[in-house]
């Protein structure tokens, strides 16, 4: 069975700080897609990455970044500089080996940036 | 860009009624998913359709059914509503290839 641990319940940091939202995840499958939402407080989820198992190089976007190792199956996600706009639960997730099945959720990592 | 659309995006219905949730997929999407997010937890899978088939099923109360119609539209359908239903429904979807799965905006249900 697939699994995805946020530990993180809650993190609060000040503006302009660097803060890194932890993913460890769980399966048999030798591929499979991992994936990173942004859920603001008007409710919808934003797709930030999707990131294929096969790919271990690590991704930047702008103030985001992606910490992909396989070897301890963690699919950590940094906010450089953060902004208020930041401010949401942030969920992890892992799909099936072609990435066209359902997904499994962390329990989500609620971040709050204080201006 | 076309979005994965859902309607309607609220909805408050008294415990026992009938409520129906309807997604329109991305166009050239084949599959469609629904999810369920009680508050305050991960959304949870209930059901998914490929080529207007179920494909999957997760947790889904029997009180609820879906379908794909054969515009690729989807319904999901919820009978003998009760409190605990009270929560955001997404459908998403995707393509015949890899990758490009999309939420739509989801439902919020409010069931009194």
């Amino acid at each position: 069975a697939q699994k995805v641990t946020q530990a993180q319940t809650e993190i609060s940091v000040v503006e302009k700080e660097d803060v890194t939202l932890d993913c460890v995840y769980e399966t048999r499958d030798t591929t499979y897609y991992l994936f990173w939402y942004k859920q603001p407080p008007s409710g919808e989820l934003v797709f930030l990455i999707r990131r294929n198992s096969f790919d271990e190089q690590n991704e930047i976007s702008g103030r985001y970044s992606w910490n992909f190792q396989k070897s301890t199956s963690s699919f950590n996600f940094t906010i450089t500089a953060s902004q208020v706009v930041d401010s949401a639960v942030y969920f992890c997730a892992l799909s099936d080996p072609f990435g066209n099945e359902k997904l499994t959720f962390g329990t989500g990592t609620r971040l709050t940036i204080i201006p | 860009a076309a979005g994965v659309i859902q309607s309607p995006r609220h909805l408050i219905k008294e415990k026992r009624e009938t409520a129906t949730l309807k997604c329109y997929p991305i166009p050239r999407h084949d599959t469609v998913y629904w999810y369920q997010q009680g508050p305050g937890q991960d959304p949870q899978f209930l059901i998914s359709f490929y080529e207007k088939m179920q494909s999957d099923k997760g947790s889904i109360p029997d009180r609820f059914s879906a379908q794909q119609f054969s515009d690729y539209h989807s319904e999901l359908n919820m009978s003998s509503l009760e409190l605990g239903d009270s929560a955001l429904y997404f459908c998403a979807s995707s393509p015949p290839t890899e990758g490009g799965y999309t939420f739509g905006s989801g439902t919020r249900l409010t069931v009194v």
